[in-house]
């Protein structure tokens, strides 16, 4: 049983500097959500895609962060012109297409730091 | 918009010790309740959920939570604690009325005590 996957676990950055994360999905789930954790804090909604469609975004989502996911599979996070306060857990999660079922699945987080 | 409030910061409980974190919400429609736990070094797990019917969940490691309605709330409840229950726990709410998220409290740490 694979889980979500996400790539890299940690990522130490300085301020200006682009990145870039990946996640990997429980296979077949077409749903997939992107949160952002601070410490102290519980995670915070960052964007939605049902298959390859971007569907929702925060308002936290600004400028500087794009996410995609091409084939309806894997998808990427990437910020550009990092900033210190950028620096938290950035969490994928996916779940299934079935109807009604809302359960979210997360996998283990890429740590970032900005210097 | 919606909001999930845990009141609980940290909660230090000594091991056989009954457990119940606080969880409200704030949305008036049809919504999807959850807690998740993060021990320590891993990942968010869902611990239980409710969708529909029955108020009172049952969990995993015996873990539940009842859903009450009229008072916005969704309890977590453990009738006797252990080490290993050390942990942090997070409500969440999904409201299909809204954006399709969840909607996370701020958390409650759990530190059982052997």
């Amino acid at each position: 049983d694979t889980g979500v996957s996400q790539d890299p676990r940690h990522k130490i950055t300085k301020r200006g500097q682009n990145v870039t994360f990946r996640c990997d999905p429980i296979s077949e789930h077409n749903r997939l959500y992107w949160y952002r954790q601070t410490l102290g804090q519980g995670p915070e909604f960052l964007t939605y895609f049902q298959n390859e469609a971007q569907l929702e975004k925060s308002r936290l989502l600004s400028d500087r962060f794009s996410a995609e996911r091409p084939k309806g599979s894997f998808s990427t996070l990437e910020i550009q012109r990092t900033e210190q306060g950028d620096s938290a857990m950035y969490l994928c999660a996916s779940s299934p297409r079935l109807a009604g079922i809302y359960e979210q699945y997360f996998g283990p987080g890429t740590r970032l730091t900005v210097t | 918009a919606q909001s999930v409030s845990q009141h609980n910061h940290h909660v230090i409980l000594s091991e056989a010790a009954s457990l119940e974190l606080g969880c409200n919400y704030s949305y008036g429609g049809t919504v999807n309740l959850f807690w998740y736990v993060q021990y320590p070094g891993q990942h968010l797990q869902l611990l239980l959920k409710y969708f529909s019917g029955d108020p009172l969940v049952k969990g995993i490691k015996g873990f539940e939570a009842e859903f009450i309605k009229s008072k916005f709330s969704f309890n977590l409840r453990k009738p006797s604690v252990q080490w290993s229950d050390t942990a942090e726990y997070f409500c969440a709410v999904f409201s299909s009325g809204s954006a399709r998220q969840l909607t996370f409290g701020s958390g409650t740490q759990l530190t059982v005590l052997p």
